[in-house]
């Protein structure tokens, strides 16, 4: 079974600082990980994903996201935050390899970033 | 460019009626899945079809049936709808690539009284 948890369910950055979301994946195999963002009454956006290969993964929109195996995690990142991206933030693990079967997403409870003016 | 396409956006139904939503697939994507999110909760996986046959079932009540067709456009058909029912219906498609990005739909929010 695949997992994942969002351990903050509100973050609050001032403008202009970096900003952090939290994410960590359970997975049998190994992960495709996914960020997406939703703005009130909109749909999905996707942000960026990890795959394979390097670590750091850049986005849309200035986001970053880093991989480490070893903590199972994934975080989401921006160097510099707007007021523009207050957010709802959604982590997304699918599992790979050919056992593992369903090509579902799996999200967490998501994360709603408040960056202050 | 093109994105899925859901219709309608907002349904109103009344207890133990049926509803029937659309999703129209970005271009050339073969395969559309299908998610609840219930007030402030996470989107839940309910079914998904490639090249119109049903390929992953997650938590989809009986009532509920789905389909895709030959154009891979796909329809969720809704029956007996309940209370509980009451969600925003998200469509996404992909190309049917191990690691394809799942491209979703502005949502369906279905209200039932």
């Amino acid at each position: 079974a695949q997992s994942v948890a969002q351990p903050e369910d509100q973050v609050n950055v001032a403008e202009g600082n970096p900003l952090t979301v939290k994410c960590t994946y359970s997975v049998s195999g190994n992960p495709y990980l996914f960020w997406y963002v939703q703005y009130p009454n909109r749909g999905l956006q996707f942000l960026l994903k990890y795959i394979t290969g390097d670590n750091l993964v850049k986005g849309s929109y200035g986001f970053e996201a880093e991989f480490n195996k070893s903590q199972t995690s994934f975080h989401l990142k921006k160097p510099s935050a707007l007021v523009s991206d207050s957010a709802l933030y959604f982590c997304a693990v699918r599992d790979s390899g050919p056992g593992a079967g369903s090509y579902q997403l799996t999200f967490g409870k998501g994360t709603k970033l408040s960056v202050i003016p | 460019a093109a994105g899925v396409i859901q219709s309608p956006r907002h349904l109103i139904k009344e207890k133990r009626e049926t509803a029937t939503l659309k999703c129209y697939p970005i271009p050339r994507h073969d395969t559309v899945y299908w998610y609840q999110q219930g007030p402030g909760q996470d989107p839940q996986f309910l079914i998904s079809f490639y090249e119109k046959m049903q390929s992953d079932k997650g938590s989809i009540p009986d009532r509920f049936s789905a389909q895709q067709f030959s154009d891979y456009h796909s329809e969720l058909n809704m029956s007996s709808l309940e209370l509980g029912d009451s969600a925003l219906y998200f469509c996404a498609s992909s190309l049917r690539r191990e690691y394809d990005t799942q491209y979703f739909g502005p949502g369906t929010r279905l209200t039932v009284l």
